[in-house]
């Protein structure tokens, strides 16, 4: 089966950055993605990372350690509109996603 | 391009009644997942189907659930005799091919069991 860890709640303030972590048990492993949803709305991928390493898409990053089963999304320049909850997944063959619980991100001013 | 739809968005059933959840995934895509929602919880995977065929189902409950997305028309996901436990949000995504991690997710459709 497939577990994941990440952290419930992160805070931060606007402009600062935030790290969210996402350790994973799986026994059969593609890649790492990420995924926002605000509100209970419609989640919206943000990165993937099938290779071990650093993704960078704009003002945010995924980072993945194969080897130690860890992947991180960092969040540069936070924003308001940044408050939302963050989910890693995992894949491990048809495309079927494994979703950890879920971070929630509080971006004060 | 219009995104992944579902309807109703929301949904309010007795118990013992039965709940249909419609998703059309986006234009050109022929690989539909649904997923289900609690509340502070993740998503968690139910079934994925390609036209005409379930490919993987290992999410989904063995008894009161199915799933179908035929040749014509939207994935159906049907929940016969509901009860309390079934309440949540539930999710479907879409995806033009296999093998690709970037899902389009829909607006959800929110089922309350009363």
């Amino acid at each position: 089966g497939q577990s994941l860890e990440q952290p419930s709640e992160v805070t931060a303030v606007e402009g600062a950055i935030v790290q969210i972590n996402c350790t994973y048990q799986t026994s059969g492993f593609y890649g790492l993605s990420w995924y926002q949803q605000h509100d209970g709305g419609a989640p919206t991928f943000l990165s993937y990372n099938g290779l071990d390493g650093l993704e960078e898409t704009g003002r945010f990053s995924s980072f993945l350690s194969r080897s130690d089963s860890y992947g991180y999304l960092l969040l540069q320049e936070l924003q308001m509109k940044d408050s939302a909850s963050y989910f890693c997944a995992v894949s491990s063959g048809y495309s079927t996603l494994t979703f950890g619980k879920g971070t929630m991100l509080l971006v004060s001013p | 391009n219009a995104g992944v739809m579902q309807n109703p968005r929301h949904l309010v059933r007795r118990r013992g009644q039965e709940a249909r959840l419609r998703c059309s995934p986006m234009k050109g895509h022929s690989h539909v997942y649904w997923y289900r929602q609690l509340p502070e919880e993740g998503l968690k995977f139910m079934v994925y189907l390609q036209k005409e065929n379930i490919i993987d189902e290992s999410g989904m409950p063995k008894e009161r659930f199915s799933a179908e997305f035929p040749k014509e028309g939207p994935s159906i996901l049907r929940i016969q005799q509901v009860v309390r436990g079934d309440s949540a949000a539930y999710f479907c995504a879409s995806s033009p091919e296999p093998g690709t991690n970037e899902q389009y997710f829909g607006p959800g459709t929110r089922l309350t069991v009363t």
